[in-house]
């Protein structure tokens, strides 16, 4: 099965700061696209940011920047400015034309104050 | 502005008995996915439609059946319930996929705990 891998299964990081968290992705499709959603301790999941595999430049929108790297088959999420509301679980995803989302295991991160 | 709506938010069950898990979304999205999210395993899908009619089984489908009768429902079923099936339900819907950049949305989850 083609996965998604999020090497850290926690993550610290001081207020203000920035962080990166990692995904790698395993995909023979030529056109897919690559999501992070974070899950906060409330439990619903909301969508962060898009890349798509033809998009030439790297996704942003607002504090959170995404990383892509497709020779690499890497997604990383970037978040400037860390702010306690920040602390969640934070998932990639990927996207498979035609058929449905893979999710990796996730990463929890704590911004600490 | 509901989006998707699961009912219910928590259920308790024994071992063998039934139940529904029943997903509504006001979005007019023609694919509808249930996953279940256990500790350190993210997300796997269960079943997912891509069309009012039509169902097929994701990664982990045993022991689940699905339907869409409607567009806009999508329904889970547990025949005989395990404790192996005890999880966090979510349903999500999205445009076609064809719309790459069209993300899922997601319900607020439904707790299962089967004893």
């Amino acid at each position: 099965a083609q996965k998604i891998t999020q090497t850290q299964p926690g993550m610290f990081v001081q207020e203000k700061e920035a962080v990166t968290l990692d995904c790698t992705y395993d995909t023979s499709d030529q056109s897919y696209g690559l999501f992070w959603y974070k899950q906060p301790s409330s439990g619903e999941m909301i969508f962060l940011i898009y890349q798509g595999s033809y998009d030439e430049q790297n996704a942003t929108e607002g504090r959170y920047s995404l990383n892509f790297q497709k020779a690499r088959k890497s997604a990383n999420l970037v978040i400037s400015a860390s702010q306690l509301g920040d602390s969640a679980m934070y998932f990639c995803a990927r996207d498979n034309y035609g058929q449905n989302f893979v999710f990796g295991p996730g990463t929890r991160l704590s911004v600490l104050p | 502005n509901a989006g998707v709506t699961q009912t219910p938010k928590f259920r308790v069950l024994k071992t063998g008995q039934s139940m529904t898990l029943l997903c509504a979304q006001d979005m007019n999205h023609e694919y509808m996915y249930w996953y279940r999210q256990d500790p350190g395993m993210g997300l796997r899908l269960i079943h997912y439609s891509v069309g009012e009619g039509t169902t097929a089984k994701g990664e982990v489908p045993d022991g689940y059946n699905v339907s869409r009768l409607k567009k806009q429902n999508f329904l889970l079923g547990l025949e005989s319930a395990a404790p192996s099936q005890t999880s966090v339900y979510f349903c999500a819907s999205s445009f076609p996929r064809s719309r790459v950049n069209s993300p899922l949305h997601f319900g607020n989850g439904t707790r299962l705990t089967v004893t």
